[in-house]
């Protein structure tokens, strides 16, 4: 029973592509969080949302858009991709937005831009 | 700002000796901290953590780590390595962002283990 899944897995496509990833979390949380995974391991925080509302917005292309329909839904859009923007994109969730509240991760999903 | 330096980028252990993984942290409040393991084309998953109260804070497969404010650190250790562990280990803080909290990362360490 996966707590937090993302959907594909992996994703390859060409520049100036648009693309979705999914994510969906069954542990009741009420917040959700996008990382991204650069091809150095480097873990990097690009948004999060608390039931719905948009709490943290890094410093991003605003090619890149997230969306939240409810609190166990994160979903995010990607606009005329770029090269620079093959990663891996972790979806987390965790109980609150507090400090304390450890993060539960995705299996994460891999683009590859060509 | 927080931060998370890790000391090492690689860790070449044998099969049943000691896993020493170095984490030091920089912190202007009381930090949270946390250990996360990402095997091969995996997710992250939590060893650990360190909110408050005892130092010394036991994690999954036998992995350890102890909170140091003095010396800034909180070291990863497991007493002996099986094969199992290799993977890639990340020490994380805890810190404000905007209206939320978001996990500050270190770059990583590889841990092999050789038979």
């Amino acid at each position: 029973d996966t707590a937090v899944s993302q959907t594909p897995k992996y994703l390859v496509t060409q520049m100036g592509n648009d693309k979705s990833i999914k994510c969906e979390q069954n542990l009741g949380h009420d917040t959700m969080y996008w990382y991204k995974q650069d091809s150095k391991k480097f873990l990097k925080i690009m948004f999060s949302y608390n039931n719905k509302e948009l709490i943290i917005n890094e410093t991003v292309p605003n090619r890149f858009s997230p969306k939240s329909p409810d609190k166990a839904h994160l979903n995010l859009h990607i606009n005329s991709l770029e090269l620079g923007d093959s990663a891996v994109y972790f979806c987390a969730s965790s109980q609150d937005r507090g400090l304390a509240y450890e993060q539960y991760f995705g299996p994460g999903t891999r683009l590859t831009v060509t | 700002a927080q931060s998370v330096t890790q000391l090492g980028s690689h860790v070449s252990v044998s099969e049943g000796a000691l896993v020493l993984l170095r984490c030091n942290y920089s912190s202007s409040v009381p930090p949270y901290l946390f250990w996360y393991v990402q095997y091969p084309n995996q997710g992250l998953q939590l060893l650990l953590k360190y909110t408050t109260g005892a130092t010394l804070v036991k994690g999954i497969n036998g992995f350890e780590a102890e909170f140091k404010k003095s010396e800034t650190s909180f070291h990863l250790t497991k007493p002996s390595a099986h094969m199992s562990d290799a993977a890639e280990y990340f020490c994380a803080v805890s810190d404000f962002n905007q209206a939320g909290t978001a996990l500050i990362f270190g770059k990583g360490t590889t841990l092999s283990v050789s038979s």
